[in-house]
């Protein structure tokens, strides 16, 4: 069964500090993809990135960057010099090729930076 | 492109009150999925279609609930009779056949009183 495991319930940082938000997950298939997406106080969910199980190699779009490891099962976020904006909540998501489409989400961490 | 279209976005009803939500997933999207995202349980999947077809209800609570797609444009979520724990933010997503990331739209925050 798929399961993923967000184990900081809320995090706060003071603006301009690095923040690294943990996701470690589990699943018996050897094709899956991993997400995250950003929940903001307004409500809305947004996608901020989706890994392949096949593709091991860290992404960094401007702040944020994302390190995936399957020897530990972890798919971690990082966001470099943080902003009040970043406030939210963040959810890393799971699903597998083979079995359902669907996503199983974590329980979220919410993020808040205080200027 | 407009994203997923979802209305109404704020609903408050009496226990025993049938309520509707719709949702307008992105054009050209081909799976659409029903969410719901309470305190206790986070976010889970209620149901999704592939090509207007449901594939998988098994998240749905109870025979009260049931969803439709009568067409690749429009979906349903209908409670009857809705209940206090109903109360909790539904959310509608689509993507695409060969795309796995999925692109919610701004939900519907129910309330059962």
């Amino acid at each position: 069964a798929q399961k993923v495991t967000q184990a900081q319930t809320e995090i706060s940082v003071v603006e301009k500090e690095d923040v690294t938000l943990d996701c470690v997950y589990e699943t018996r298939d050897t094709t899956y993809y991993l997400f995250w997406y950003k929940q903001p106080p307004s409500g809305e969910l947004v996608f901020l990135i989706r890994r392949n199980s096949f593709d091991e190699q860290n992404e960094i779009s401007g702040r944020y960057s994302w390190n995936f490891q399957k020897s530990t099962s972890s798919f971690n976020f990082t966001i470099t010099a943080s902003q009040v904006v970043d406030s939210a909540v963040y959810f890393c998501a799971l699903s597998e090729q083979g079995g359902s489409e669907k996503l199983v989400f974590g329980k979220g961490t919410k993020l808040t930076v205080n200027p | 492109d407009a994203g997923v279209i979802q209305s109404p976005r704020h609903e408050v009803t009496e226990m025993g009150q049938e309520v509707t939500l719709r949702c307008k997933p992105i054009s050209g999207h081909n799976s659409l999925f029903w969410y719901r995202q309470t305190m206790m349980r986070g976010l889970e999947l209620l149901i999704y279609f592939n090509n207007n077809v449901p594939i998988d209800d098994s998240g749905m609570p109870e025979d009260r609930f049931s969803a439709k797609m009568p067409n690749a444009s429009f979906s349903t979520l209908k409670i009857q009779p809705s209940e206090p724990r109903d109360s909790a933010v539904y959310f509608c997503a689509s993507r695409t056949r060969d795309s796995y990331e999925q692109y919610f739209g701004p939900g519907t925050r129910l309330t059962v009183t």
